[in-house]
Formats: C-alpha cells, structure tokens, sequence
C-alpha cells in the first residue's frame, strides 16, 4: 500500500530558529501534497497545497514567507518554518495523493515545540 | 464541499459493534464520502469511502442512505486499538482535491 515517511517524529527547536520537515512518499509519485497543521483538542487544518514542480497554494490566512514549502520531486516535499515562535508549536501533518488515484496517505506527523 | 455533523463522542463495549453516524444532507451529486480516522497523535488513517452503494472492507462497513443525505461507518467488532477520533468528509472526484476535517466523532472503546 501506500506509504508516506515524515520526519522528524519530534522536534524542539529555540525561538527565532528555523525547522524543516520532510515528507517522503516511499512507493509511489506524489503529484500533490498537502500540509496541516493541528493543535491541541483541534481538528486538523489544512495550510497548503503544493504541486510538484511549482509554488505552493497557502490557505487564508497562512503565512507563505513564514511556512516555506518545497515539493521539488514527485517524492520529496519539505516544509521550512521559519523563525519560529512559541505560538508556532503544533502538530504538522504532511499528506500525499497520487496522479489519478483515489484517497489520501497521511504521514505520523512532526510535533514541534518551539520553547 | 458538503458541511457534515457528526457526534462528538461515542463510547462502544469492546467487541460489540460500534456505529458512527455522519450527517451529510448537502453533499453533492459527485462527492464520494470518505471516512478517515485518527489515533491519538498520529496522522490520519484512511478507512473506507463511497459514493451511493454501500461498501465493506477489511476494516469497516459504510452504508450510504438512498438519498445520500447521511451515512454510518460501521466497526463491527470494535477493540480498544480503535479508539480514534472519526472523521467523515465529502469529497469531490478529480485530482487535486483537498480533504477538509470537521470536528469528527470521538470514539472510545471500553473494556
């Protein structure tokens, strides 16, 4: 089946510093991938579309200077906060489909803690 | 895309079935409803999807009410691995669609 591999599992980063977050898709092409975000007791929320080979579509709202996204292959998209913040700590959940597919493969997420 | 209801929380005897419901009474002619769930710090986890017949996979069973205005996700043998947080979404067909996450239902299996 499909498998989609993010890391870090866990990230603590000091304030002002950057992180980035890989998301492989390990057996198949991934035209589009999306980023989320999720915090405590929420439900997850989507913060952008990313196409390979071009920019990103951020949601309302969604800094695109400050969550830099990458999805330069059909099986790499990196996702780069920028001078984080502690109010940029959540949990960031990356999701892949596939050209003509069906359905959704979610990463385990990234928790990050900016302190 | 169709706004969907569904229950906060659902609590289910392990080994009994449990039964979520979804309200989805906008949906359109061509959104397929999927259904995805969530441990507990970790991504979502696809599970089953249809468009107007019911279905059943090794996972779950989906019965899709004839004017499509709801749908239950059925776990027929619950256990307590499958306390999650269950989420029914709309979706159209075509590439690049996004999946947008209500609220979902809290499930908790009890020993």
């Amino acid at each position: 089946g499909a498998v989609v591999s993010q890391h870090p599992s866990r990230v603590i980063c000091k304030s002002g510093t950057s992180v980035k977050i890989e998301c492989r898709s390990l057996d198949f092409q991934a035209t589009t991938m999306f980023w989320y975000r999720q915090f405590p007791k929420q439900s997850l929320m989507l913060m952008a579309t990313s196409n390979e080979g071009s920019k990103a579509t951020y949601e309302q709202g969604v800094e695109k200077d400050k969550f830099l996204i990458n999805h330069a292959s059909l099986t790499l998209s990196t996702l780069t906060v920028t001078s984080a913040h502690p109010e940029d700590s959540s949990f960031y959940i990356c999701s892949a489909s596939r050209q003509g597919g069906y359905g959704y493969t979610f990463g385990s997420g990234t928790r990050l803690t900016v302190v | 895309d169709a706004k969907t209801t569904q229950p906060p929380s659902m609590d289910c005897a392990e080994g009994r079935a449990a039964n979520l419901p979804c309200n989805h009474s906008t949906i359109s002619g061509n959104e397929y409803v999927y259904w995805y769930r969530q441990i507990h710090s970790q991504g979502p986890q696809y599970i089953i999807h249809g468009l107007k017949n019911n279905e059943t996979n090794e996972m779950a069973s989906l019965i899709i009410t004839e004017d499509r205005k709801s749908s239950t996700l059925i776990l027929p043998h619950a256990t307590l691995r499958d306390t999650a947080v269950y989420y029914c979404i709309p979706l159209s067909s075509g590439s690049a669609r996004q999946l947008t996450f209500g609220s979902g239902t809290q499930l908790t299996v009890l020993p």
